[in-house]
C-alpha cells in the first residue's frame, strides 16, 4: 500500500516570497492533516479536512497560508508571502475518518528554509 | 483543553539500559494514545497506542499503559539498542479525530 505522498522534500526560498507543498494522502483516508513542525518541537497543526470540508483551521495564520483540498483527495498548502519564522518541516498526514482509535499516517515532509 | 506534556530531553543511554519517557495529558472525554517515532532523516512513524484505560500498548519491545488515574502514558523499555535512537512524539487523539502532540524526546543510544 501506497503511502502518504508529500513533495517537494526540501525547498529554499527567501522572504516575501510564494511556496506551495503538494500533499497525496493514503487512498480511501477521508482525513487529511497539515502539520507545522519547528525545529525541537512537536508538530503543531494548520489545517484538518475531513473529505473536502475543512474540519479546522483554527490555527492557520490565514493572512499568509493556505490550503485547499479539492475532490476531496489531494491538497495544496501555499504561503505567501513566506517569512523566516515560517522555516519548519511541514508534514501531511492522513487518516480513517471518524476513528479517534485510529492512526495517523505520515509523509516524509517538506522542509522548508526561509532566507 | 486538550494537552500533552512529555519529558524534555535529550536523554543518552547505555545499550542495554532501561528507558522511560514520561507522558502526562489533560484531555475532556475519552482520548486514544499514542507514541510516535521519528528516526534520523524519517518521517512519524506510529509505535505504540492504548485505545482505552488500563490497555497497555506494545512494540519492538516498547510498553506503555493508558492510566486515566495518573492520566499518564509512560514509554517503557527494558533493554535500548542504538538503532532505537530517534524522537519520540506522545499524542492524544480525540473524539473529533483530532490529534495532540508533546514536544518530542531525544533519545541517544551509546554502544
Amino acid at each position: 500500500e501506497a503511502g502518504v505522498a508529500q513533495s517537494p522534500r526540501y525547498k529554499i526560498i527567501e522572504k516575501r516570497q510564494s511556496v506551495a507543498f503538494w500533499c497525496n494522502p493514503i487512498s480511501g483516508h477521508a482525513t487529511l492533516y497539515w502539520y507545522q513542525q519547528i525545529l525541537g518541537q512537536g508538530p503543531k497543526l494548520l489545517i484538518q479536512f475531513q473529505n473536502n470540508g475543512v474540519v479546522d483551521d483554527s490555527q492557520l495564520p490565514k493572512d499568509r497560508f493556505s490550503a485547499e483540498r479539492l475532490k476531496g483527495v489531494d491538497s495544496t498548502l501555499k504561503i505567501q508571502p513566506a517569512k523566516l519564522e515560517d522555516s519548519a518541516v511541514y508534514l501531511c498526514a492522513s487518516s480513517l475518518a471518524g476513528q479517534n482509535t485510529g492512526e495517523l499516517f505520515f509523509g516524509e515532509g517538506s522542509r522548508l528554509t526561509v532566507l | 483543553g486538550n494537552s500533552v506534556t512529555q519529558m524534555e530531553g535529550p536523554v543518552t543511554l547505555s545499550e542495554e539500559a532501561f528507558l522511560t519517557i514520561n507522558c502526562t495529558y489533560t484531555a475532556t472525554g475519552y482520548p486514544s494514545l499514542f507514541w510516535y517515532v521519528q528516526y534520523p532523516g524519517e518521517g512519524l512513524q506510529l509505535l505504540l497506542k492504548a485505545t482505552k484505560a488500563d490497555d497497555k500498548g506494545s512494540n519492538k519491545g516498547f510498553e506503555a499503559t493508558y492510566r486515566k488515574e495518573t492520566t499518564s502514558f509512560h514509554l517503557e523499555k527494558g533493554s535500548v539498542q542504538v538503532s532505537d535512537s530517534a524522537v519520540y512524539f506522545c499524542a492524544l487523539s480525540d473524539s473529533g479525530n483530532q490529534f495532540y502532540f508533546g514536544t518530542g524526546t531525544s533519545l541517544t543510544v551509546i554502544p
